[in-house]
Order: C-alpha cells, then structure tokens, then sequence
C-alpha cells in the first residue's frame, strides 16, 4: 500500500530561521512527488512536482528536492507570509494522489 | 482564469438531511476528484470520474455518491449526514491524470 508520511507534524520558526521540511514515501512505481501548500479553509495550491531521484525544484524561498525515498522542502529564510501547511503526495501507478498529513508551518516576525 | 470552483464555501445541514456539494471547472480536465479532508488529516480520496466513468475507492461508504452529468460539474451527494462527516470536501481536476491536480477552495461541512 502507498504511504506517505510527514515530519514534523508542526514547525515554528522566526522570520528569516531556515529549515526543512520531511516527506518520506513508500510506493511501487512512482510516476511524481507532488507538494502543496494550504492556507486555513483553503483548497492545496500546488507548488512542484518532482519525477526522479536527484531533480530539485525551486520557487523564491523554496527548493525542493527527491531521493529514492524521501522528499525534502527547504525553506530559506522564511518570512511570516509563509505560514501554512505544506502538504506532500505521491502518484503512483493509476494515478491516484495520496497524500501525507501535512506540516503546520508557522513563521513569526 | 480557468479555476476550479466549489460552491457553496460553507455548508451546514441537520443530522441525515440530504445534502449536495457542487464542483465546476474551466479547465477542462478529464478527470475530476472528491477528496475529503477532516482537521489536521491528509485529504483521503472518496472517488473520481475518468470522463465518464465512474471509479469508487474500496473503503467509500455507500452513504456517499457522486454524478457527472458533463465535463465541467461534477457534484457530491452524501444521503444521510452524520456527525462524523464533518469535513472540508475538495474537489479536483486534472488532464488524464498526468502532472498532478488543480483543486477548488473546498466546501466546509459541518453536521448539526
């Protein structure tokens, strides 16, 4: 069965404090790791989609990156606008999304 | 902008009461989604249409079902509400499939 877990479950940092945020997976047949940001009452906006061992993906202050069986999200000196929850799924064979629980993300000033 | 669109945002309905949640796109994706997402959980699929056919999850209660009537709507119905359906419902779309998901704001439900 497809699993996808998240940690930690909750991050708080101080305004520019860089960190990472974990994404580990089980799967047969990856066809794409998939991050999503949520805002609170918000449908999941998507962010990168990474497809083999070794690509990494940037966006103003997040790069993420992939191996074999995890998935990091790097967060270069956060600011308070990117409090959310950041949610990762994989997409196997079929298609189908499954998605982990997600990090609550919060930045202070 | 092509979106996905969910109405109502907020729905409350009385404990097994019918209710409809309603998804429409502008995309025009092939394939639409029902996720529901309870607090603090990841969104668990409920079911999809791959244009028109139906694919129902294993682990779906019979409590919920889903129509199509064409490309562009695609609604949620739960028959009988209880208090554990209590959730946000998203709704998503994608093209065949490939390179992940579009999704609507959602629609939080809450049973009373």
């Amino acid at each position: 069965e497809d699993q996808v877990t998240q940690s930690p479950e909750a991050l708080r940092l101080q305004e520019g404090e860089s960190s990472s945020l974990n994404c580990s997976y089980t799967v047969s047949g990856l066809r794409g790791l998939f991050w999503y940001r949520q805002d609170p009452g918000k449908g999941p906006e998507f962010l990168f989609t990474l497809y083999s061992a070794g690509e990494e993906k940037e966006k103003e202050r997040l790069k993420a990156t992939l191996t074999k069986k995890e998935s990091f999200l790097h967060i270069t000196a956060p600011k308070p606008e990117d409090s959310a929850t950041y949610l990762c799924a994989v997409q196997a064979y079929g298609n189908k999304l499954v998605f982990g629980a997600g990090t609550i993300l919060r930045v202070k000033s | 902008d092509a979106m996905v669109i969910q109405n109502p945002r907020y729905q409350v309905t009385q404990f097994g009461k019918p209710v409809t949640l309603s998804c429409s796109q502008t995309l025009n994706h092939n394939v639409m989604y029902w996720y529901q997402q309870k607090s603090s959980q990841a969104p668990k699929l409920l079911f999809h249409y791959y244009d028109k056919d139906f694919n129902n999850e294993a682990d779906t209660p019979d409590n919920f079902q889903s129509r199509r009537p064409n490309t562009s709507f695609c609604f949620l119905d739960i028959r009988s509400p209880g208090l554990g359906d209590a959730a946000m419902y998203l709704c998503a779309t994608s093209r065949s499939g490939e390179h992940g998901y579009t999704f609507g704001s959602g629609t939080r439900l809450t049973v009373v």
